[in-house]
This record gives C-alpha cells, structure tokens and sequence, in this order.
C-alpha cells in the first residue's frame, strides 16, 4: 500500500526564513506532485516532477525528487507572508493506463509578517 | 483553460438519501478522480477512472460508487448518504505534462 508521508504537518515561521518540507513515500514512483491549496479554495498546481534529481523553482520555491530515496523536498527561501497556504504533495503510481494519485496530508504553513 | 466544474459548491442532504455528485471537464482528458478532503488528513482518493466506463477503486471506496458514461462526465454516488459522509468532495482530471486539474470543491453535509 501506497502510503505518502510530510512533514511538518505545522509550520509558523518568520518573514525571511528558509525552511523545508518534506514528503517520503513509500513504494516506487517517478512522479510526483507539489499543490498549494489557500483557505476555502481548491488545490493549485506548483509542480510535477518526473524523473530521479528533478529540481523545479518557481520564485522564492523550489521542489526536488530523489526516487532512489523516496524523497521529495519543498524548499522555501525568504519566505513572504503570501506564500502562507496548505501545501501538498502527491506521488502517481502510473500502471498502463490508470495513473492513482495519493496526496499527503499537507503542510500548513503559516509566515508571520 | 482547462476547466473542471462541479456541480454544487454546497449539498445538504439527509441520512438515508442517494446522492450524486457531478464533475465535468472540458479539456478530452482520459484519467478523472474523485477525492474528500478532511482536516487532517488531507486529501483521501475515493475513485479513479482512466477511460470511459473504466473505474478503479481507490483508498476509500466503501459507501460510494461511480459512473463514467462520457469521457467529460465523472460522477461520484453516494448510495445511501450517512453522517460520516459529511466532507469536502474535490474531482480533478490529469491533463497533458501531468498535470491534475482541479474543480471547486462540493462541501457536502449529512444530516
């Protein structure tokens, strides 16, 4: 069973902080998902990361995938109070044709101004 | 864009009743999903679907079943609605360079 572990599952940091989220994941896969979800909306896509040593940065965050690990990491730089959201990751067992998709329980992030 | 629409933002349904959730998509996308989300433990896959007719079970399918009769069309039924069935249901569809589109969200409530 497919199971996709983060942490932290809380996070309060300051303004200008770097941190890091990570997700572990517990069977093969070589894609996985970063989401961001703010309060009472649905889920927006970060990004999709397809093969072992992806690395992906889109403003002050940058995602990466170690397969070989079963690891991804959220890595956020100076951190802003906008980027306060719930964010998800989401490992893909893609078998032929059915791709299942099985998201962690989130991180809450909370940047305080 | 892609879009992914769902029917009802909210649902107020009573215990006992049948209840069906819609999700369109308009994008020709093979593989939808239907998820609930709860605080705390994030999003739970429900059931998948990668063609026409195909449906797989996810994570937790007991208590719900669906129907894909058109490839833009993934409906999520709730046979008979019970109180622990009170969640935030999200349908989303996978689109080209793998990326998952989601809909609004249906906040529904058993009473």
């Amino acid at each position: 069973e497919l199971k996709v572990e983060q942490n932290p599952l809380f996070l309060s940091m300051q303004e200008g902080k770097n941190y890091t989220i990570y997700c572990n994941y517990s069977t093969t896969s070589d894609r996985l998902y970063w989401y961001r979800q703010d309060p009472g909306k649905s889920l927006e896509s970060l990004f999709v990361l397809l093969s072992n040593g992806a690395v992906k940065q889109e403003g002050r965050l940058m995602a990466s995938l170690d397969t070989k690990a079963r690891l991804s990491t959220l890595h956020i730089t100076a951190a802003v109070h906008d980027l306060s959201a719930t964010y998800f990751c989401a490992v893909d067992i893609a078998m032929n044709r059915d791709d299942k998709i099985i998201f962690g329980k989130g991180t809450r992030l909370h940047i305080l101004p | 864009d892609v879009k992914v629409t769902q029917s009802s933002r909210y649902l107020v349904k009573r215990t006992g009743e049948k209840v069906f959730l819609e999700c369109v998509q308009d994008m020709d996308h093979e593989n939808m999903f239907w998820y609930r989300q709860d605080p705390g433990l994030g999003l739970r896959l429900i059931y998948f679907s990668y063609d026409v007719k195909m449906k797989e079970k996810g994570d937790i399918p007991e208590g719900y079943s669906v129907s894909r009769e058109k490839k833009e069309r993934f409906s999520l039924i709730l046979e008979s609605a019970s109180t622990n069935q009170t969640s935030m249901y999200l349908c989303a569809s996978l689109g080209m360079k793998n990326i998952q589109y989601f809909g609004a969200g249906t906040r529904l409530s058993v009473l």
